[in-house]
């Protein structure tokens, strides 16, 4: 089976950094992908990590240790718009469905 | 260009009726995937399509959920003698083949009275 780990819950300022934790345990993995949702809204597609290390988009960056079976999405410069609910989620091959998390509800407070 | 849509966006019925529910998905993406999504928890994975085919149902909780996809573009959602339990969002996805980025629709929001 599949499962995996990550706060439920996360308060944050606006403009500070904060990190998002994300433990997994598998039979396959493919890859770590997060996935920011807003309430009522849908999922949208934020960063993936197949390899090992650190990928950076914008004020978004993700990493992963395959050896420790944890990741993290790193959030810069917060915005108020940041407020969502966020996913971690993982795959066995590259067209088989997405495993998610339980997610984490961030509030960016001013 | 268009994004994946799903309709209707909101559906209320009666416990024991049958529903459907239809995803749109970007065109050209070749794989569909339904998801599930209760409040407060992450997308559960139903059924996933490569083309026409269901490449993977296991996500499917019983035999009361069917999905098909007959010209490998458009997806219906077929739920049989729904229960309360059913009441969720259902979500549908496509992608490229080989991608790892899935687009999400706008979801259903099922409502079993």
């Amino acid at each position: 089976g599949q499962s995996l780990e990550q706060p439920s819950e996360v308060t944050a300022v606006e403009g500070a950094i904060v990190q998002i934790n994300c433990t997994y345990q598998t039979s396959g993995f493919y890859g770590l992908s997060w996935y920011q949702q807003h309430d009522g809204g849908a999922p949208t597609f934020l960063s993936y990590n197949g390899l090992d290390g650190l990928e950076e988009t914008g004020r978004f960056s993700s990493f992963l240790s395959r050896s420790d079976s944890y990741g993290y999405l790193l959030l810069q410069e917060l915005q108020m718009k940041d407020s969502a609910s966020y996913f971690c989620a993982v795959r066995n091959s590259g067209n088989t469905p997405l495993v998610f998390g339980k997610g984490t509800r961030l509030s960016v407070i001013a | 260009g268009a994004g994946v849509s799903q309709t209707p966006s909101n559906k209320v019925t009666e416990k024991g009726k049958y529903v459907e529910l239809r995803c749109d998905p970007i065109s050209g993406h070749t794989a569909l995937y339904w998801y599930r999504q209760s409040l407060g928890q992450g997308p559960e994975f139903l059924i996933y399509f490569q083309g026409t085919g269901a490449a993977d149902d296991s996500g499917l909780p019983n035999d009361r959920f069917f999905a098909v996809r007959p010209e490998g573009s458009v997806s219906t959602l077929k739920i049989q003698r729904t229960e309360r339990g059913d009441s969720a969002v259902y979500l549908c996805a496509s992608s490229f083949l080989g991608s790892t980025e899935q687009y999400f629709g706008p979801g259903t929001r099922l409502t079993v009275t």
